[in-house]
């Protein structure tokens, strides 16, 4: 089952924050985030494990909420180089389950 | 470190052509992914390989992909004949072999197909 992403898309000044939303259907065991310039291979993010962790990464960090089924990204203080789309990618399993990717979610910052 | 390498970058041909993708994984990397990517979508998994065995290719089209991975380094994936929904991007990824759930994958650029 395909993860859910909101928004589809984000339009931010430099300085602004933003969150990005990842959900899902079924039970979570990990969630991934990578981002993906224009024409450019999807760069790793960081990876939440069941347990209700939270990362940070600089100034971007996630949540992952395995009851809810749900992992939020923030973006605090977006910088220009923040902008591309998104991706989060979860799985149901701690050894078997295959990484499906949510749609994306187009991030724009502006000067 | 080199990262991911894939050839060629782009492709146009026309349908019922065969082609052909290579991949040259992140040294030491155990596993290799093969995505498809379509314009506006998230990656989709097509094959994964444990050295040179494939553990998933259920969502390989089998009537028309195959894909191989001599010696557990390179990959070829392959289509044969390809159709005018074969364009998109094909993304290659490697890992290093921790349970997919838990492991970074490395992106490489990927291969433009287009098919006219």
């Amino acid at each position: 089952q395909q993860p859910v992403q909101s928004p589809q898309a984000v339009i931010l000044r430099e300085g602004e924050d933003a969150v990005i939303n990842c959900s899902s259907s079924k039970a979570l065991y990990s969630v991934h985030w990578y981002r993906q310039k224009h024409g450019e291979a999807p760069v790793f993010l960081m990876i939440l494990l069941k347990g209700g962790e939270q990362k940070g990464h600089d100034k971007i960090s996630a949540s992952f909420n395995e009851k809810k089924q749900q992992s939020s990204l923030y973006l605090t203080a977006s910088q220009l180089s923040y902008s591309g789309t998104y991706f989060c990618g979860t799985s149901g399993s701690s050894n078997t389950g295959k990484l499906i990717f949510g749609q994306g979610t187009t991030l724009q910052v502006k000067p | 470190e080199a990262g991911v390498v894939q050839s060629p970058r782009y492709k146009i041909i026309e349908k019922k052509q065969p082609v052909a993708f290579w991949c040259n994984p992140i040294s030491g990397h155990n596993t290799l992914y093969w995505y498809r990517q379509n314009l506006g979508q998230g990656p989709e998994l097509l094959i994964r390989y444990e050295n040179e065995e494939a553990v998933d290719d259920s969502q390989l089209p089998k009537d028309r992909f195959s894909a191989e991975r001599l010696k557990g380094v390179d990959s070829t994936l392959k289509i044969q004949p390809a159709e005018l929904g074969d364009s998109a991007v094909y993304l290659c990824a490697s890992s290093l072999g921790l349970a997919e759930a838990r492991g970074e994958q490395y992106f490489g650029p990927g291969t433009r197909l287009t098919v006219t």
